[in-house]
C-alpha cells in the first residue's frame, strides 16, 4: 500500500534555510503537497507540485521532486520564528477519490 | 467566509459513552473526509464521502460511523467510545475534481479524550 515517510523533527536557526524531506512509495501519485499545521489549528496548504515537474518555487518556498527516487523536499529560505510548525507531506494518486496519504509530520522549531 | 467548521472543539467522554462530531462546509464541496491525528502517525483516514447520501470506509473505520444526509454536513459518530479513540479529529473537504490540483480545506480540529 501507499506509505509516506518524513523525519519527525528539525531544528533550525532564524535566518537559515530549512529543508524538510519526504519519501513516498505510490508511483501513481499525481500531486504531492506540503501542508503546515500551527499549534491548535488545522492543516493549511503551503504548496503543491505536479508529478511531471522537478521544481516549483513560491516566494521563500522551493519544492524539489525526484520522481525516480520518489523523494520530495521543501526548502524554506530565511526561516522565521513564524515558520515554527508541523509540516506534512501528502500525496494523492489518480484513483484515490481525493484521498490524501499523509506523512507523520515534521516538527520544525526555529531558534533565535 | 467560514470554510470548514467543526463542533465541538473539545470533548471529554467516559468509556462507553456515545457522541457525534459535526463537520459543516459552506463551499459547496462534494467530497468530505474525517481524519484522526495521533502523535508520530500523521493523519489517518477514518471515513469519507463523495457526495450527499454516500459514505465509504477509509484506513481506520472501526468504532466509527458516518452520515452525509446533507451535502454541507458530514457527521462522525462514536457509538461506544474507547480510550483508543482519544485523538484529534479533523474534517476536510475538497471541490468536485479529485483528479486535479485539489486543495483540501481543513477544519480546526476536535480534541477528544476518552477516560
Amino acid at each position: 500500500g501507499e506509505d509516506v515517510e518524513q523525519s519527525l523533527f528539525l531544528s533550525v536557526r532564524e535566518g537559515d534555510s530549512s529543508v524538510i524531506n519526504c519519501t513516498y512509495t505510490d508511483s501513481s501519485s499525481t500531486y504531492l503537497y506540503w501542508y503546515k499545521q500551527e499549534p491548535g489549528a488545522g492543516l493549511q496548504l503551503l504548496t503543491y507540485i505536479f508529478s511531471n515537474m522537478d521544481m516549483k518555487q513560491d516566494q521563500r518556498l522551493t519544492v524539489l521532486l525526484n520522481k525516480k527516487d520518489k523523494h520530495l523536499s521543501l526548502r524554506i529560505a530565511d526561516t522565521q520564528t513564524g515558520d515554527s510548525a508541523i509540516y506534512f507531506c501528502a500525496e494523492k494518486g489518480t484513483d484515490s477519490w481525493g484521498k490524501f496519504q499523509f506523512g507523520a509530520g515534521t516538527q520544525v522549531v526555529v531558534t533565535p | 467566509n467560514a470554510g470548514v467548521t467543526q463542533t465541538p472543539k473539545f470533548r471529554v467522554l467516559k468509556t462507553g459513552q456515545s457522541m457525534t462530531l459535526l463537520c459543516a462546509q459552506d463551499m459547496n464541496h462534494e467530497y468530505m473526509y474525517w481524519y484522526r491525528q495521533d502523535p508520530g502517525m500523521g493523519l489517518r483516514l477514518i471515513h469519507y464521502s463523495v457526495g450527499e447520501g454516500t459514505t465509504a470506509k477509509g484506513e481506520v473505520p472501526d468504532g466509527y460511523n458516518v452520515s452525509r444526509l446533507k451535502k454541507q454536513n458530514f457527521l462522525l459518530g462514536l457509538e461506544s467510545a474507547a480510550p483508543s479513540q482519544t485523538s484529534v479529529y479533523f474534517c476536510a473537504s475538497i471541490r468536485d475534481a479529485p483528479y486535479g490540483d485539489t486543495e483540501a480545506f481543513f477544519g480546526q480540529g476536535t480534541r477528544l479524550t476518552v477516560v
